[in-house]
This record gives C-alpha cells, sequence and structure tokens, in this order.
C-alpha cells in the first residue's frame, strides 16, 4: 500500500516571495509522482510527474520539484510566486503497475499582495 | 477538446431523494474515475473503469451509490437514498490507460451536491 503526506494543510506568503509545498510518500516499490494544482471551484489540473530520467521536473509556469528516492519526497517549489497561484495543490502518488493514484490531503497556497 | 464535462455543476436536494451525476469522458480516453471531495475525508477514488468496465471500486462507500459506463462517451453515478453526509464535490476524470501509471487525469470541473 502507498500513502502521501502533505506535511502543511496551509502556506502563506507574499508576492514574490519563495515558496516550498512538501510532500513525502511512503512506497516499497517504485512510483511515479505527481502535483495536480486546483483553483477555486475548478477541478485538478497536472502542473507536472516524475515518470523517470532525471529527478527534476519543471512545469510551465515556474513551478519544479524534485524526486528525492531517499528522502521519499517529492517537494514542490517556486522562486517567486504571484497572487495567480493561490489554489490549492494536490500531490499524488502511482504505484509501479498499479493505475490507481493516491493523493494527498492538499496543501492550501495563499499569496497575499 | 471540450475537456471532462460533468452536469450538473449544483445540485440540492432533499434526503432521501436519488441523485444522479452525469460525466462525459474527453474522447479517446478509455479510463474514467469518479472522485468525491469533501473538507474532512479530502479526494476519495469511488469507483474505476477501464474500456466501459468497472475495474475497482471498492471505494464506493455503501449500496447506496452506484456506477455505471454504458459506452465510452458517458458515465453516471447514481445515490439512491442520498443522505446529508453525501453532501460534497464529486469530480469526474479520464485519461488514456497506456503502460499503467504514468497516464495523466484530466479532472471535470465537478458537481456540488448538497443534502439537506
Amino acid at each position: 500500500a502507498q500513502s502521501v503526506t502533505q506535511l502543511d494543510s496551509q502556506v502563506p506568503v507574499f508576492e514574490e516571495a519563495p515558496v516550498e509545498l512538501r510532500c513525502n510518500y511512503s512506497s516499497s516499490v517504485s512510483v511515479y509522482l505527481f502535483w495536480y494544482v486546483q483553483y477555486p471551484n475548478q477541478g485538478l489540473q497536472l502542473l507536472l510527474k516524475y515518470l523517470s530520467g532525471s529527478t527534476l521536473v519543471e512545469s510551465i509556469n515556474g513551478f519544479e520539484a524534485e524526486f528525492n528516492k531517499s528522502q521519499t519526497s517529492f517537494h514542490l517549489r517556486k522562486p517567486s510566486v504571484h497572487i495567480s497561484d493561490t489554489a490549492e495543490y494536490f500531490c499524488a502518488v502511482i504505484r509501479g503497475g498499479s493505475y490507481i493514484p493516491t493523493f494527498g490531503r492538499g496543501t492550501s497556497l495563499i499569496v497575499h499582495p | 477538446d471540450a475537456g471532462v464535462i460533468q452536469s450538473p455543476r449544483h445540485e440540492v436536494t432533499e434526503m432521501g431523494q436519488e441523485v444522479t451525476l452525469r460525466c462525459k469522458p474527453i474522447s479517446g480516453h478509455n479510463s474514467l474515475f469518479w472522485y468525491r471531495q469533501t473538507m474532512m475525508r479530502g479526494l476519495e477514488l469511488l469507483i474505476y473503469f477501464n474500456n466501459n468496465v468497472p475495474i475497482d471500486d471498492s471505494g464506493m462507500p455503501e449500496d447506496r451509490f452506484s456506477a455505471k459506463m454504458p459506452n465510452a462517451s458517458f458515465s453516471t453515478l447514481k445515490i439512491q437514498p442520498s443522505e446529508p453526509r453525501d453532501s460534497a464535490v464529486y469530480f469526474c476524470a479520464s485519461s488514456f490507460f497506456t503502460s499503467g501509471g504514468t497516464d495523466t487525469q484530466y479532472f471535470g470541473p465537478g458537481t456540488r451536491l448538497t443534502v439537506l
């Protein structure tokens, strides 16, 4: 069985400041890792994913996440946030060979002007 | 592509009534997921279909919940009878299943259900 822990339920930050949203997973086998974003009153959208290869993956809007196998982590970072980044962020894990994702409880990123 | 379409967007009903939620997946996708999202429990997978066949329904809360996928372009989630604790946002998501696990899920906008 796999589980996902998002350690922070809410992260307030000022505009243009850096941010890190933490995600840890537990699985005894290889995994695929995802970050989804949910804007208010919308469904989840894929932000980025790690499948294999380079452990650092990037999104088109400046977010990046690094797969750390030894730490079983996949933290999401952005060097400078915008007001428009205010949203709920979900980390998800799929065990290799499976098809069903396990989602974390989500982290609410609140960007203040 | 219009994306995943869900209807209705909002549903308010009284306890004991039947509720039917509808989903149209993205054309060409062969996997469909129903999720429920609440503040208390977060995002929960209810059921997963692959090629219109239910593969995993272990997340369906109880017999009051049922889901069907009569064809590749339509799925329903029915609650009968509904209870106040069923109040939640219900999401439908679709993907194209390939090697398993690497596929991006595309979510619909959700149906916000309120049972009075």
